[in-house]
């Protein structure tokens, strides 16, 4: 069956460090693969995206990987702030439509 | 300002009487689809229209009900809501072709009792 796996328990950092969460998957054939952040209660805000030929994609202090071959994402924010706490959720394109499946979700606090 | 609008934000109800969740989006999106949130669950499609008067299931449709009759809006109706359905409600948006990111309404929270 098809999977998308985050670890659900929570990270905690230290502000100014980096966070790195994961994405891993299992069954599917993704054309790309999208993170989105989402605030307690609000609805998910998409962050970035990265292609399947591509290895790696940064906005300002966001970082993605993208591994097809260990089916794996990698989600970095350096230089973490209080204001990063979030909970971070990947995303699927399935093949044929624009219909994504979503992990569950990893929570972040950043502590001062 | 782009964005998805959900009305009502949050809704308590009882068993059996039928309500509407509207959704509407400002971005001649064509497709439109459904989620609910439930904890350890995560986010889950219940429905999606890819553009007027073309909708599909999702992952999880069993007592929902969608229309698409306008370009714009997309609203969800329990005919018959049960507790099950308590929920977070997401209605999304997103242009079809090529890789485009989703935009997601500010949620509906539905209390059955």
């Amino acid at each position: 069956s098809q999977k998308i796996e985050q670890n659900s328990e929570a990270l905690n950092i230290q502000e100014g460090k980096t966070a790195t969460l994961t994405c891993n998957y299992t069954n599917y054939s993704p054309a790309y693969l999208q993170w989105y952040r989402q605030d307690p209660g609000r609805g998910p805000v998409f962050l970035l995206l990265i292609r399947e030929n591509e290895k790696e994609k940064r906005k300002e202090r966001l970082k993605v990987t993208f591994d097809t071959t260990l089916k794996q994402s990698l989600f970095h924010i350096t230089a973490s702030q209080p204001a990063d706490s979030a909970t971070y959720l990947c995303a699927l394109k399935r093949v044929g439509n624009n219909r994504l499946a979503f992990g569950k979700g990893n929570q972040v606090v950043v502590i001062p | 300002e782009a964005q998805v609008t959900q009305n009502p934000r949050y809704l308590i109800t009882v068993t059996g009487k039928k309500l509407t969740v509207t959704c509407s989006q400002n971005m001649n999106h064509e497709y439109m689809s459904w989620y609910r949130q439930d904890p350890g669950l995560g986010l889950r499609q219940i429905y999606y229209s890819m553009n007027v008067e073309a909708t599909d299931k999702g992952d999880v449709p069993e007592g929902y009900k969608v229309s698409r009759k306008e370009k714009r809006n997309f609203p969800l109706i329990l005919e018959s809501p049960s507790p099950n359905q308590t929920s977070l409600y997401f209605c999304a948006s997103t242009r079809t072709g090529g890789v485009n990111e989703q935009f997601f309404g500010p949620g509906t929270r539905l209390t059955v009792l």
